[in-house]
């Protein structure tokens, strides 16, 4: 059965600071993919990354950045000088690949994130 | 824009009513999901739907039941709501591609009193 660990429940950090959360997973498939998602006050989560278990290369989007390592099961995801509007709540995700119905995705439990001015 | 859309953001209702919790997608999604979001638990998978009339027990379908008529449309339906089902309820779809981003809805609040 597939898993995901968040293990930071809640991160206060002050505007401007950089902060990384974590993700780990767990899963027997050597085929999977990976999310990040952002769920703001207004309640909808919102898309950032995918990644597939076969691309390690570490993405940069703006002040994001996410790290992926396979032999540690890692999916981290950096946000650099934070901002007041970054404060939400960050989920990791894990699909398997699979035909046919599908697109399921196993959640961590989040981190909330608190930037302050 | 494309859009997930449930009916209300806000829900009370007493033990023992029947429940509906309607979402609707502008996108022509296949697939549609069902989670239940509590804090540190994260999201749990009730049901999914890849298709008009199909549907598929998620992790913690108990208590829960839904209905698909419309490729549009996916209800879910509490029977007899609970106390324990107080939580957040979030919609979801996806196109039939694999592993491609899911489109949330902005979520309903359901308190079970």
């Amino acid at each position: 059965a597939q898993k995901v660990t968040q293990a930071q429940t809640e991160i206060s950090v002050v505007e401007k600071e950089d902060v990384t959360l974590d993700c780990v997973y767990e899963t027997r498939d050597t085929t999977y993919y990976l999310f990040w998602y952002k769920q703001p006050p207004s309640g909808e989560l919102v898309f950032l990354i995918r990644r597939n278990s076969f691309d390690e290369q570490n993405e940069i989007s703006g002040r994001y950045s996410w790290n992926f390592q396979k032999s540690t099961s890692s999916f981290n995801f950096t946000i650099t000088a934070s901002q007041v509007v970054d404060s939400a709540v960050y989920f990791c995700a894990l699909s398997e690949a699979q035909v046919g119905a599908g697109n399921m995705l196993t959640f961590g439990g989040g981190t909330r994130l608190m930037v302050k001015p | 824009d494309v859009k997930v859309t449930q009916s209300s953001r806000y829900l009370v209702k007493r033990t023992g009513e029947k429940v509906f919790l309607e979402c609707v997608q502008d996108m022509d999604h296949e697939n549609m999901f069902w989670y239940r979001q509590d804090p540190g638990l994260g999201l749990r998978l009730i049901y999914f739907s890849y298709d008009v009339k199909m549907k598929e027990k998620g992790d913690i379908p108990e208590g829960y039941s839904v209905s698909r008529e419309k490729k549009e449309r996916f209800s879910l339906i509490l029977e007899s709501a609970s106390t324990n089902q107080t939580s957040m309820y979030l919609c979801a779809s996806t196109p039939r591609v694999m592993n491609t981003e899911a489109f949330f809805g902005q979520g309903t609040r359901l308190t079970v009193v």
